[in-house]
């Protein structure tokens, strides 16, 4: 069984779109992360949520937004596509109590904006 | 700034030639350092976790040590099923419970 998945695997839409990416962890995680990795592969932390608190990293635009129907998903709405908004998106799950905080990510969604 | 630098970008070794990957960081209120592999297309893979300085962890040809200021990851007679990029990161604690890590930019290991 896959830990956490996410869908699509690849997604290429036009400017000015709206999209989403879905993450699913089967690992009973309380806290569930969105990543951003650019074309020189630099990961940059997004958001990091679980149902306590959403901690949204400053520089992320606010036509992304997380959404999480339940403990075990974490999607990402992103509104009015970039071209710069082109990367690969990562979601993450962790367990936040017991002082173990090991981040397991998804396979990676690629966007591609034109 | 909190800053995780990770060097050499980029390393070549022969097989069975042993190497060390260096992750400096420059962080306050460090609650942990993490190492991941990450393979063409996929998504980082956790390695290891080191808390404190003195602290080691192992795991086949792979082991990562850990001081005040820096962490080594040491590649014993690498083979090639060991090429990949290897990411550390470095979790703070900072407002948040979750304590979000940031990520050097990584050494892309060929053997």
């Amino acid at each position: 069984d896959t830990a956490v998945s996410q869908t699509p695997k690849y997604l290429v839409t036009q400017m000015g779109n709206d999209k989403s990416i879905k993450c699913e962890q089967n690992l009973g995680h309380d806290t569930m992360y969105w990543y951003k990795q650019d074309s020189k592969k630099f990961l940059k932390i997004m958001f990091s949520y679980n149902n306590k608190e959403l901690i949204i990293n400053e520089t992320v635009p606010n036509r992304f937004s997380p959404k999480s129907p339940d403990k075990a998903h974490l999607n990402l709405h992103i509104n009015s596509l970039e071209l710069g908004d082109s990367a690969v998106y990562f979601c993450a799950s962790s367990q936040s109590s017991g002082g173990y905080f090991e981040q397991y990510f998804g396979p990676g969604t690629r966007l591609t904006v034109t | 700034e909190d800053q995780v630098t990770q060097s050499p970008e980029a390393l070549r070794l022969q097989e069975g030639e042993s190497s060390s990957l260096n992750c400096s960081y420059t962080v306050s209120g460090l609650r942990g350092l993490f190492w991941y592999r990450q393979d063409p297309g996929k998504g980082p893979e956790f390695l290891f976790t080191l808390y404190s300085a003195g602290e080691e962890k192992e795991k086949e040809r792979l082991k990562a040590t850990l001081t005040k200021k820096e962490s080594f990851l040491h590649i014993t007679a690498p083979k090639p099923e060991d090429s990949a990029t290897y990411l550390c990161a470095v979790r703070m604690n900072y407002g948040g419970s979750q304590g979000n890590l940031i990520f050097g930019k990584g050494t892309k290991l060929s053997v």
